[in-house]
């Protein structure tokens, strides 16, 4: 069954440092997203991306962050100057469309901040 | 402000049993419902979407359902099994002008014993 696959699965990195997280989406899907989930919190929406190009994006997602798809099969969210409130789980999800459609999750990079 | 609350916050209950999650949301103009399952350290798997139009949709044992006039949700599970310990998260979407950002609850963490 194809999957959402995240890489690394933990990332420790030292305050002020910048981080990529790294997905790869399933093959067939055309939207991507980035999501944020700070321990014992809820999932909070951070970007969506289609085309090539930001579709949307909360309030979260500021200049701090950013994301790429640089080759046609990964889709990266990068993470500049990082703070220890950036200490969280980073989901990554994909689907075929937008809208009604089902959005399938990546097991999460847990990125801790120190 | 687009909102999604869930009650109760947490159940425990012995397997074999049937339990019944709320989800509450004030999220407009509404799009879709969706109730996902989120098991420790893991990303959400979704479990059941719903749109304006739908009452009720099963998943297995999983049955939800949603009345939109008084934005509730509800997600029943039958015959609990051990494995249905996880968190239980209702995310609703609006759809304004193109945009599809969703709203995430905080989730109900369900234990079941043996």
């Amino acid at each position: 069954e194809p999957e959402v696959t995240q890489t690394p699965s933990h990332q420790v990195t030292q305050m002020g440092q910048e981080v990529i997280l790294r997905c790869v989406p399933i093959s067939n899907h055309l939207y991507f997203y980035w999501y944020r989930q700070i321990l014992g919190q809820k999932v909070e929406f951070l970007v969506s991306f289609y085309n090539n190009e930001i579709s949307e994006k909360s309030e979260i997602f500021d200049d701090q962050f950013s994301v790429e798809r640089p080759d046609g099969s990964n889709f990266t969210l990068k993470i500049r100057s990082t703070k220890l409130e950036d200490s969280a789980m980073y989901f990554c999800a994909s689907s075929v469309r937008q809208g009604v459609t089902e959005a399938f999750f990546g097991q999460g990079t847990r990125l801790t901040v120190v | 402000k687009n909102q999604v609350e869930q009650s109760p916050q947490s159940l425990i209950i012995l397997e074999g049993k049937n339990c019944t999650l709320q989800c509450n949301y004030t999220v407009s103009p509404f799009s879709n419902l969706r109730w996902y399952k989120q098991d420790t350290g893991r990303g959400p798997v979704s479990l059941t979407i719903m749109t304006f139009s739908e009452n009720t949709k099963s998943n297995g044992r999983y049955t939800a359902t949603l009345d939109a006039d008084t934005k509730q949700s509800s997600l029943h599970i039958t015959a609990s099994q051990l494995s249905d310990s996880a968190s239980y998260i209702c995310v609703v979407r609006a759809s304004s002008g193109g945009s599809y950002i969703p709203t995430f609850g905080r989730g109900t963490s369900l234990i079941v014993h043996p």
